[in-house]
């Protein structure tokens, strides 16, 4: 399996313009997670899915940021508008219930907003 | 939200040195899990721990689960240049560690030449 598949690697974009973070999880897996990494605040849990349902959006930092799963090998995570502050690495991450061992990020989406 | 507190923040050592560091928590936890991240890249799991207590290896990694079910510890023998990264201890309610992970402050580890 060819992993956790992010796209973009990297995002530049100017404030108050829309973003869009795309995710493939591995095949078969029925969670997803979105992530955000900074280095004031380090790994944070936006949202994550089970069997392409949202579970818990208790770490959406507000209504500008929205998560959708349409399918279970698709999910994407938007930014409208975005702000400077939104500048981070965001990772997704899948993993399947029922078997051990945590569960399997991506490289991860690096963006700025200027 | 809740962060697992990691110790030390940073460590540099010379290579061949061993490491330890540890993780603190105020909840009890199910299944503690320990990642290491490269730069540019994502967390990638090392180890993961499921009972209290319990003392898991991985070639020159040691991680041990702590017997309050607060704490872990992780230690790295002899250490080689490519176990430069980021540490980072995460917790779990579930007993498979496969759903929501509470991560760790984490812990950079330089090897000085």
């Amino acid at each position: 399996d060819a992993g956790v598949i992010q796209s973009p690697r990297h995002e530049v974009t100017e404030m108050g313009q829309e973003v869009t973070l795309r995710c493939k999880p591995i095949s078969g897996h029925d969670y997803l997670f979105w992530y955000r990494q900074t280095m004031m605040r380090g790994l944070e849990l936006l949202i994550y899915f089970n069997n392409n349902v949202p579970i818990d959006d208790s770490g959406m930092p507000e209504d500008r940021f929205s998560a959708k799963m349409p399918n279970a090998s698709f999910s994407t995570l938007k930014i409208q508008p975005s702000e400077p502050r939104d500048s981070a690495v965001y990772f997704c991450a899948s993993s399947l219930a029922a078997t051990r061992g945590g569960y399997t990020f991506g490289s991860g989406t690096r963006l700025t907003v200027v | 939200g809740q962060q697992l507190n990691q110790n030390p923040q940073s460590m540099f050592i010379q290579e061949g040195e061993d490491v330890s560091m540890n993780c603190t928590s105020s909840s009890i936890f199910n299944t503690w899990l320990w990642y290491k991240q490269d730069p540019g890249e994502g967390p990638v799991l090392l180890i993961a721990l499921y009972k209290a207590g319990e003392l898991t290896s991985n070639g020159r990694l040691t991680a041990q689960f702590g017997i309050t079910r607060k704490d872990s510890f992780l230690n790295i023998s002899a250490s080689i240049p490519s176990d430069v990264g980021i540490y980072f201890c995460a917790g779990s309610y579930s007993n498979f560690g496969n759903e929501k992970l509470t991560f760790g402050t984490g812990t950079r580890l330089t090897i000085i030449p």
